[in-house]
């Protein structure tokens, strides 16, 4: 069974643009969580999908935004970016209370 | 506002020893435990669960206690294997859908 794939798995932008990640579950999993992992600061939730709803949200600001597809896919997209931005998003799918994580998206913010 | 902390950065380990990583959350509505492992370039690996009606979880290697009175929880590995050197995350929910609260992370090396 394939695992939670994201892409790309490297990104870099500049100041003020904007980003598209993208994520796979594993197959029959309707919930999709996004986390960003920074050092020091650990896993931060950003926001959960569960049938094309948004079930849940961390403390961030507006300008992260996500999207579930129909086909369980998720988008996360970043606006206007900051150079606080500069971290690993991690997208996972879930099953029996158990999150399972793609590799992520490094995102470097110049 | 960190509600989940793993207040020990690293923890060096010789190899057939027991290592233990701990986990302290504030709030008591947690009800779900999780501990992940993570290899550098990857992602979180699920390792071992605990639900606040158990004190303890047993998996092989692996064993995670819950002292619910001092929200805090462990986890042991024994024996310790080098290849057990990783980060190592635990997870809090409160029963809300799959929003869980990391720690920051216990960097565990594991010496032959």
């Amino acid at each position: 069974k394939a695992g939670v794939t994201q892409t790309p798995r490297y990104l870099i932008k500049t100041r003020g643009q904007q980003v598209t990640l993208s994520c796979s579950p594993i197959s029959g999993h309707r919930s999709v969580s996004w986390y960003q992992q920074t050092p020091g600061q650990g896993l931060q939730f950003l926001f959960e999908y569960f049938s094309e709803t948004q079930r849940n949200k961390g403390n961030f600001p507006g300008r992260f935004s996500g999207r579930q597809f129909s086909n369980s896919r998720s988008e996360m997209n970043v606006s206007t970016l900051e150079l606080g931005d500069s971290a690993l998003y991690l997208c996972a799918s879930s099953r029996d209370e158990k999150l399972f994580f793609g590799s992520g998206t490094q995102l470097s913010v110049l | 506002d960190q509600q989940v902390k793993q207040n020990s950065p690293s923890l060096s380990v010789q190899e057939g020893r027991i290592s233990i990583l701990n986990c302290d959350y504030t709030n008591s509505m947690f009800d779900y435990f999780l501990w992940y492992k993570k290899y550098p370039a990857e992602g979180p690996t699920f390792l071992i669960s605990i639900s606040s009606i158990k004190d303890k979880n047993e998996d092989g290697r692996f064993t995670v206690f819950l002292n619910k009175s001092a929200k805090h929880l462990s986890l042991h590995i024994v024996p310790s294997q080098p290849g057990d050197s990783a980060v190592y995350f635990c997870a809090a929910s409160a029963n809300t859908g799959n929003q869980f609260y990391f720690g920051t992370g216990t960097s565990l090396t594991v010496i032959p």
